[in-house]
């Protein structure tokens, strides 16, 4: 049984940095590309970025571009979410996602998300 | 503004067979497939269906997905109450290398 939970939300001053991880079980980890993906309160999802099944390519959406950067370590199952330079507009529910090989951009298992809080 | 616009809000009666439409462009649906999540409240998105038209293990054959050109569609058949949820298309934009999400569909169940 596939399952992504993630941790290290909370309440961040404006400018600080934060880490999230996304710890996974019940499939192989460094077979398939992770994502991250967030949703303001009360707004749609946002794609945030991703990572390729070896590390060796990730890409991320222009609103984080330059401030954020996602890593793995398939040697734990984790996928992280180094957030840096942190803004108020970057308040959401981050999850992360499974995007198994070959599925056409679909993230087929999602973690119950962690809250980002960071005051204006 | 999102890149794929769907409608704000929809609705049906339980039984009813309702469409949610997901309009793009031929960088993203004209030229990838699309995928389709809901979303209940207070719980994180699932996929409901994937390339176009699958539908993954465990989702009921009411819900099912058409793709025509740059829109794409989502059908919910013998409408249930618990179907009430937000509902997500996404597809990758090839000119973007992003991955995109439609600002997504409040539907209620009357």
């Amino acid at each position: 049984q596939v399952q992504l939970v993630e941790s290290g939300g909370g309440v961040v001053q404006p400018g600080r940095s934060l880490r999230l991880s996304c710890a996974a079980s019940g499939f192989t980890f460094s077979g398939d590309a992770m994502h991250w993906v967030r949703q303001a309160p009360g707004k749609g999802l946002e794609w945030v970025a991703y990572i390729w099944h070896d590390g060796s390519n990730q890409d991320y959406a222009d609103s984080v571009k330059g401030r954020f950067i996602i890593s793995r370590d398939n040697s734990k199952n984790t996928v992280y979410l180094q957030m840096n330079s942190l803004r108020a507009e970057d308040t959401a529910v981050y999850y992360c996602a499974r995007d198994p090989s070959g599925s056409g951009w679909a993230l087929h298992n999602w973690g119950q998300g962690t809250l980002v809080t960071v005051p204006s | 503004q999102s890149v794929l616009t769907q409608p704000p809000s929809a609705s049906g009666t339980p039984g009813q067979r309702v469409s949610i439409s997901c309009s793009g462009s031929s960088s993203n649906i004209g030229s990838r497939t699309v995928n389709w999540y809901q979303q209940l409240p207070g719980t994180a998105p699932k996929l409901l269906i994937c390339k176009d038209n699958q539908r993954p293990s465990g989702v009921p054959d009411r819900f099912s997905g058409s793709k025509s050109g740059t829109s794409a569609s989502l059908a919910i058949s013998g409408l249930q109450s618990d179907d009430e949820a937000d509902y997500y298309c996404s597809s990758w934009d090839d000119s973007l290398n992003v991955v995109l999400f439609g600002g997504g569909t409040k539907l209620t169940v009357l």
